[in-house]
């Protein structure tokens, strides 16, 4: 059981360059999140889907777009990528009827550096 | 949401119970505390979780008063393989909508030999 998986692990663009940060989860879970952690500090919530078709923005959603392709997978795009874009950014999942129900189940981060 | 405050950092010794306190005094009703644990380089990973009194598993327990104001963390008998960063994390379990779930900055504990 994969449980979350994220890809690319690292990846290392151009100021100005975009790119998708796609996740899957094999769990059948409702809701899915991304988050971003930079150097030493604590996670920050940037969207996150509810349920399949429904997207919602967090603390930091300016920069990024996502898409909730089907209910296993969760995108992440970033349309012009800037170096305070540079960071760790983590998928998680969680089970429910359409909402938090305890656990959260991350992925193992991809880590993106900006140029 | 409840916002949460934790101390930054903490510093124990192998064989000790390392406490770690969390104060969320907005906490609502139907939230639910959790803790999470992350070692560098890993996405965090579910302890514990409760929602008033005590709560205990094979890693942890989680003592929460009745006011639910705050909550705390116990890792007994720690080990080297402790040394990580904790974080609160208050939600309610039943929202239909979903949850805008945000992350305190944690408690990064070090354990030394």
């Amino acid at each position: 059981n994969a449980g979350v998986t994220q890809t690319p692990k690292f990846q290392v663009l151009k100021t100005g360059q975009s790119m998708t940060l796609q996740c899957a989860q094999d769990m059948n879970h409702n809701s899915m999140y991304w988050y971003r952690q930079d150097p030493g500090m604590g996670l920050r919530l940037i969207y996150y889907s509810a349920s399949e078709g429904t997207t919602d923005k967090g603390e930091v959603p300016n920069g990024y777009n996502v898409s909730r392709l089907n209910k296993r997978e969760f995108s992440l795009r970033l349309e012009s990528a800037a170096p305070s874009q540079t960071s760790v950014y983590f998928c998680a999942s969680s089970a429910g009827t359409g909402g938090y129900t305890g656990e959260l189940f991350f992925g193992e981060g991809s880590r993106l550096t900006v140029l | 949401l409840a916002k949460t405050t934790q101390p930054i950092s903490m510093d124990s010794y192998e064989g000790q119970e390392v406490n770690i306190t969390c104060s969320h005094n907005n906490i609502a009703t139907n939230d639910y505390i959790t803790w999470y644990q992350q070692f560098p380089s890993q996405g965090p990973r579910f302890i514990i979780q409760g929602y008033k009194t005590k709560v205990t598993n094979e890693v942890a327990s989680l003592f929460i008063p009745a006011d639910r104001k705050s909550s705390t963390l116990s890792l007994p008998r720690v080990s080297l393989s402790d040394t990580a960063v904790y974080y609160c994390l208050v939600g309610d379990r039943g929202k239909a909508a979903g949850n805008k779930l945000t992350f305190g900055g944690g408690t990064r504990v070090l354990v030394k030999p």
